[in-house]
């Protein structure tokens, strides 16, 4: 059974700085992986979908990677900004549109 | 318009009442799902339907009775409901069922069961 495991849980950094949120998978037999961001009490937003042939994507001030053979995945956040506060979710995709969800990193930024 | 709508927005029942949750969307998509979420864990696939049809089940109590009258709206049916039941329950849909497709996530429906 796939699990998916995200360190840290939680995440308190200054306005400014540079980071990086890490995603684990334990089958690396998957289509892709998604990272979302969850707003408290609201739904999910995609952010990034790494298909599982390739290596990285990004969009703006976010970067992920992902490392299928080792079951990793990083999110990459440049220059953080408040307004980046919030759980980031990692899935992996297995059958088509099985989403299986890590824990989620709970993102705080500092002003 | 990229939006999933979910109503209501809470919901506070009791053990022996029946309710439903509804979630429309008009952006063509032709598979729809449930995801139940519990404080301070990930989503839980509940239910996909593709062109209408129930695709997955994955193994939720009968209590949970989903339905998708036609492309655009997909509604949960509550019966009989249990005080674990209490979460964040999410639709979500997208262009079809196949790999790759993003899923776009409504508010969510804020369920209570007492």
């Amino acid at each position: 059974k796939q699990e998916v495991t995200q360190i840290p849980a939680a995440l308190s950094v200054p306005e400014g700085e540079n980071l990086v949120l890490n995603c684990s998978f334990t089958d690396s037999a998957i289509y892709n992986l998604q990272w979302f961001r969850q707003d408290p009490g609201k739904g999910l937003t995609s952010l990034l979908l790494i298909q599982s042939s390739q290596r990285e994507q990004t969009s703006g001030r976010l970067n992920a990677s992902l490392d299928k053979s080792s079951g990793r995945s990083t999110l990459y956040i440049a220059a953080s900004q408040p307004g980046d506060s919030a759980t980031y979710l990692c899935a992996v995709e297995q059958g088509a549109q099985k989403l299986v969800f890590g824990q989620g990193t709970r993102l705080t930024i500092n002003p | 318009d990229t939006e999933v709508t979910q109503t209501p927005k809470h919901l506070v029942m009791g053990m022996t009442n029946k309710k439903s949750l509804k979630c429309e969307q008009h952006m063509g998509h032709r598979a729809m799902y449930w995801y139940k979420q519990k404080a301070k864990k990930p989503p839980e696939l509940m239910f996909v339907y593709s062109y209408e049809k129930l695709s997955i089940n994955e193994s939720v109590p009968s209590r949970f009775s989903p339905e998708c009258p036609n492309s655009s709206l997909l509604n949960l049916h509550l019966h009989a409901l249990q005080p674990e039941d209490s979460a964040l329950y999410l639709c979500a849909s997208s262009l079809r069922q196949v790999r790759g497709e993003t899923q776009y996530f409504g508010p969510g429906t804020r369920l209570l069961v007492l």
